[in-house]
């Protein structure tokens, strides 16, 4: 257990579908993260949110619509997502900013997602 | 944009034998080098990390050179073993308008018993 819980671990949705994936930490951390990893590919970096603030947004479509209620809860909409999409959802955490340390990031073990 | 490059991306290494995986990074205001190893149907997680006050850190078998002046930091296995198999990422941070890690593409790594 990496303190980074995300629900659910497997997710089958049709491209006209609605869902949501989510992402929990227990670490106290200060700074969220969305990463895509997809086969062969380095991991990609959806969404940065840091205090609750979005912080970046890496050229992601609108098809998918971050949102973070507070600083231990983060989750990823998803509509209409097309094929490509599929890959792992990696939730990250980790204690940042320019006035701290800079801290590892923990991983959550990941949604896999397969849009059909 | 800034990236890391990550080499070999897949190596394979007989059980006893010593691996090592090279990263170079572009941005040359990074200060803070971790390495995740991915197991299947996982997350990445820590192994190791550097932070750029230092040239070299060791943990067990795992060692982690950094080279500042030349942007490449490496990661090396000693006596690896089967359970070494997995794939290994490096990472460097940015902070640009956020603070993020921009990870390499990966190293598969194969411990033939």
């Amino acid at each position: 257990e990496t303190g980074v819980t995300q629900t659910p671990r497997h997710l089958v949705m049709g491209m006209t579908n609605k869902k949501s994936l989510k992402c929990e930490q227990h670490l106290g951390h200060n700074a969220m993260y969305w990463y895509k990893q997809s086969a062969k590919k380095p991991l990609e970096l959806m969404f940065v949110y840091n205090f609750k603030e979005q912080t970046e947004n890496n050229s992601v479509p609108s098809r998918f619509s971050p949102e973070c209620p507070n600083s231990s809860h983060l989750f990823l909409h998803l509509h209409t997502l097309q094929p490509e999409d599929s890959a792992l959802y990696l939730c990250a955490s980790s204690q940042a900013g320019s006035n701290v340390m800079n801290t590892e990031a923990f991983f959550g073990q990941g949604t896999r997602l397969t849009v059909v | 944009g800034e990236n890391v490059e990550q080499h070999p991306s897949t190596l394979s290494v007989q059980e006893g034998d010593s691996a090592v995986i090279k990263c170079t990074y572009s941005d040359s205001a990074s200060n803070y080098f971790p390495w995740y190893k991915q197991e299947l149907g996982k997350g990445p997680q820590l192994i190791i990390d550097i932070r750029s006050n230092v040239g070299e850190k060791k943990d067990q078998r795992i060692a982690v050179t950094l080279n500042k002046t030349a942007k490449h930091f490496s990661l090396h296995i000693t006596e690896t073993q089967p359970e070494d198999s997995a794939v290994y990422f490096c990472a460097a941070d940015l902070m640009d308008s956020s603070y993020k890690l921009i990870f390499g593409s990966g190293t598969r790594l194969l411990v033939r018993p």
